[in-house]
């Protein structure tokens, strides 16, 4: 059963805010919602995690509503090469806790 | 952050042989994490090791298949064994880490396997 959904493809201008969304409906309260990128045949990129503050990194922010049934991913200024898959996952933390990766968002970047 | 890298980066071998493939974390961790991401796919995870016992298997995986070493905290190992065809994906090993808010996982750079 899939805990988060994503729509499968977006565009975005180059210069331009690309603001990815994640619904992750089912969310409990100790399960944080971490985004990640896979830029075309690389290891997944760690991008930023959060629980329910919003946050922000040299990356991205992450804007997580207030019932946490819902996020945006923001790339602020999108380049030509943040064009990658970006994945959302809701997890426990824990060792044990693998990431569980779903199909994510392609993010084309055009020029 | 942890800085993971894996070997080979890539390869190309020949049905019913073996690859064994190498993760090292520069830090001691203790759990790492084997997936693999076939063609066009999401990646899937395997095994989970966790130094000095048996691997974790999930649904679908195989010891035979997919044996495990994981000698200390910063090193693991992945055996392909007795490949097919089938087995032409990317593999990949992440460890969990401490990261600027809490715990992460954080993935290596991936081994490129390709069957004939």
């Amino acid at each position: 059963d899939a805990k988060t959904t994503q729509p499968p493809s977006m565009d975005c201008a180059e210069g331009r805010a690309a603001n990815l969304p994640c619904n992750h409906s089912t969310i409990s309260g100790n399960e944080y919602v971490y985004w990640y990128r896979q830029i075309h045949s690389q290891g997944p990129q760690y991008i930023i995690h959060g629980l329910k503050n919003n946050e922000t990194n040299e990356m991205a922010s992450l804007i997580i509503t207030e019932d946490r049934k819902s996020s945006t991913l923001i790339l602020p200024h999108a380049t030509l090469r943040d064009t990658a898959v970006y994945y959302c996952i809701v997890r426990v933390v824990s060792d044990n806790n693998d990431m569980r990766f779903g199909a994510g968002t392609r993010l084309t970047v055009k020029p | 952050s942890a800085v993971i890298s894996q070997k080979p980066s890539r390869d190309i071998c020949q049905r019913g042989t073996s690859l064994t493939i190498q993760c090292q974390v520069d830090s001691q961790v203790t759990m790492m994490f084997w997936y693999r991401q076939q063609p066009g796919q999401s990646l899937t995870l395997i095994a989970t090791a966790n130094q000095g016992s048996e691997a974790t298997y999930e649904s679908g995986f195989v010891i035979d298949k997919f044996p495990i070493s994981r000698p200390n905290l910063t090193f693991s190992t992945l055996t392909v064994s007795n490949m097919s065809p089938e087995d032409s994906s990317i593999y990949l090993c992440s460890v969990e880490a401490q990261g600027r808010v809490g715990e992460t996982q954080y993935f290596g750079p991936g081994t490129r396997l390709l069957v004939l």
